[in-house]
């Protein structure tokens, strides 16, 4: 019931396109979700975070959308650049507890 | 403001040692977690200390263990080292409850 799904594995998008990276969750008391990006080499960062009070949030190109009813949150990277190139991890926590779940990661790969 | 510091980068260790793994938080920072990161487990939670004091513990054998000093740094142990040790591990501060994670850059660990 602690398991974040995700998907997909890989995934790969033309320079200008729509990336999409979906997760879902089992455990209804996670109340706050948030995306990291991990670049080779280096730490995950934290890109964009959600909580469960609202359906979508916005910063710059990348957009979290949330369906509680559904148990699923998803990535949507707007006109994605070559520089976003990177994997992508989805996470959730409950209750402002340290511990994040991680999911499985997604590689993504944006070609020119 | 410098960001989460580990040390070192890289180690190599044969099995049945142990290691010692070190974290200066981003100053101000009074949590810090520490996570392991493996091509087949993803990212999993081992432990978060606060104020010195051990706040939660992950799925992982005693052999694993950490400890805060009073300035908030912290160093993760790992006893009698088995092959399946080798991994990222990465540390992470936040400043209280309820703050965004912000990760290091890892000490990648190799037991051989």
């Amino acid at each position: 019931q602690q398991q974040v799904k995700q998907s997909p594995q890989s995934l790969i998008v033309q320079k200008g396109g729509i990336s999409i990276i979906n997760c879902a969750y089992e455990n209804t008391a996670f109340d706050y979700f948030p995306w990291y990006q991990q670049f080779p080499g280096k730490g995950p960062a934290l890109l964009i975070a959600i909580r469960p009070d609202v359906s979508e949030k916005k910063e710059g190109r990348f957009t979290i959308s949330f369906n509680k009813s559904a148990k699923q949150f998803s990535l949507h990277i707007m006109d994605s650049q070559p520089g976003d190139s990177a994997t992508y991890f989805c996470a959730a926590s409950m209750g402002g507890n340290e511990k994040l779940t991680f999911g499985t990661g997604t590689r993504l790969t944006i070609i020119p | 403001k410098a960001g989460v510091t580990q040390t070192p980068r890289y180690l190599i260790k044969t099995r049945g040692q142990q290691v010692t793994l070190s974290c200066s938080p981003i100053s101000g920072h009074r949590s810090v977690s520490w996570y392991q990161q493996t091509p087949g487990q993803g990212l999993q939670f081992l432990f978060e200390y606060f104020s010195e004091t051990q706040r939660n513990k992950g799925n992982f054998p005693g052999r694993f263990s950490g400890r805060q000093f009073s300035n908030s740094r912290s160093e993760m142990n790992v006893s009698t080292l088995e092959l399946g040790d080798s991994a990222l591990y990465l540390c992470a501060s936040r400043y209280g409850g309820q703050g965004s994670l912000h990760f290091g850059n890892g000490t990648r660990l190799t037991v051989t």
